[in-house]
């Protein structure tokens, strides 16, 4: 079965400590991988995505197939990364599926 | 805004009534989805269109729910009888074209089935 695991509901850090927010999936294929995120107030919007292998806002995120794996990792967090991160998977040619979700607060 | 929209962005209704939402994609998108979360969980699909065509319905989706989008333009999702387990947020997003293209979400519809 298609899934998406994310492990950790919330994670605390504090500003300038690195993060790293797990996602770990399932599917017999060759996975596409994206991390959206939500800040408050805001809808929810791609961050990135692995084929593009790009750093956005400091983020990235490595497709590891053996251990079936795309944690999204910065190095230095800021106060403005507090948000709800979510690991999707895009499940044939158009169905995405959804992790149920880390919150992310970064402490002052 | 030339985002994703999504009409009414909160609704409470009373049990066994039915209730419609709307959405409108962005104009140049030909796919469409319809997505519902409830707290502590991510976005569940309920839902796909190309064009006007509904290519896959979740099983999620009872018979209560029904879903349209004429002329592949706006979309609705009506919910028939609801029920308070049908109160979460309904999210649509849109697209274009090929596979694996950024989906691009509304601000969701909330609904409260008292």
């Amino acid at each position: 079965a298609q899934r998406v695991t994310q492990p950790e509901k919330l994670l605390s850090v504090f500003k300038g400590a690195p993060v790293e927010l797990k996602c770990n999936y399932s599917y017999s294929g060759s996975p596409e991988l994206f991390w959206y995120v939500q800040y408050s107030r805001q809808r929810l919007q791609l961050l990135l995505r692995h084929i593009s292998r790009e750093s956005i806002k400091g983020f990235t995120a490595d497709l590891n197939k053996g251990e079936t794996s795309f944690h999204l990792k910065k190095p230095f967090a800021q106060e403005e990364d507090s948000a709800m991160y979510y690991c999707a998977l895009l499940s044939g040619t158009y169905k995405y599926i959804f992790g149920t979700g880390t919150r992310l607060k970064v402490l002052a | 805004d030339t985002g994703v929209s999504q009409n009414p962005r909160h609704k409470i209704t009373k049990r066994g009534q039915n209730v419609t939402f709307r959405c409108d994609p962005i104009s140049e998108h030909n796919r469409l989805y319809w997505y519902r979360q409830t707290l502590g969980q991510g976005p569940e699909f309920l839902t796909y269109f190309q064009n006007e065509a509904q290519l896959e319905k979740s099983r999620l989706l009872s018979d209560r729910f029904s879903a349209e989008r004429p002329k592949g333009s706006f979309s609705t999702l009506e919910i028939q009888r609801t029920e308070q387990g049908d109160s979460a947020m309904y999210l649509c997003a849109s697209t274009q074209g090929g596979s694996g293209n950024t989906i691009y979400f509304g601000e969701g519809s909330w609904l409260t089935v008292v």
